[in-house]
């Protein structure tokens, strides 16, 4: 049964920090892994989705990695402002896009 | 484009009543999803539809829960009797079909649900 385990569990860094998220997976069989922000009492928002074959994807300030074989991935967010702060959730899905299994989140402050 | 749309946003009801929920996906789009969002258990896949066809609901708690799609811009979940373990956050989300940015879901803004 896959499992996704993201750490920290919450982070708080000051305005204009450079930050990493870290996503890990049980089972690297993969069809596709997408990082999302939640904000309170919202629905999902998608930020980056990376396909199994990719390496890594880039969106304005963030950008997101993939180590499939050692079931990894990192939501990296440059430049932090007080707007970043939300929920980052990432999801990895089992078979062609479809039953994403999520991970508990990243609850991230970001201080001005 | 709108999005995915639910309805109601918020839902209060007592135990024992009947509870349903519903969703409009993107226009277009081939999947459906229903996903249910708890502090405990996080957000988990309740079951989701292929043109308009439930293909996995292995993810229903109980035989209390149902959902339908009975065309192609509206679907349904239904929890009859609910009860008060059933309060949490339901997510609908959708996706285009295969082959068009492949594996990206969208998220509607969900359904609050509190059962007293």
């Amino acid at each position: 049964k896959q499992e996704v385990t993201q750490i920290p569990a919450a982070l708080s860094v000051p305005e204009g920090e450079n930050l990493v998220l870290n996503c890990s997976f049980t089972d690297s069989a993969i069809y596709n892994l997408q990082w999302f922000r939640q904000d309170p009492g919202k629905g999902l928002t998608s930020l980056l989705l990376i396909q199994s074959s990719q390496r890594e994807q880039t969106s304005g300030r963030l950008n997101a990695s993939l180590d499939k074989s050692s079931g990894r991935s990192t939501l990296y967010i440059a430049a932090s402002q007080p707007g970043d702060s939300a929920t980052y959730l990432c999801a990895v899905s089992m078979e062609y896009g479809n039953k994403l299994v999520f991970g508990a989140g990243t609850i991230l402050r970001v201080k001005s | 484009d709108a999005g995915v749309i639910q309805s109601p946003r918020h839902e209060v009801t007592e135990m024992g009543q009947e509870v349903t929920l519903r969703c409009k996906p993107i226009s277009g789009h081939d999947y459906l999803f229903w996903y249910r969002q708890t502090m405990m258990r996080g957000l988990e896949l309740l079951i989701y539809f292929n043109n308009n066809v439930p293909i996995d609901d292995s993810g229903m708690p109980e035989d209390r829960f149902s959902a339908k799609m009975p065309n192609a811009s509206f679907s349904t979940l239904k929890i009859q009797p609910s009860e008060p373990r059933d309060s949490a956050v339901y997510f609908c989300a959708s996706r285009p079909g295969d082959g068009l940015a492949p594996g990206e879901q969208f998220f509607g803004p969900g359904t609050r649900l509190t059962v007293l």
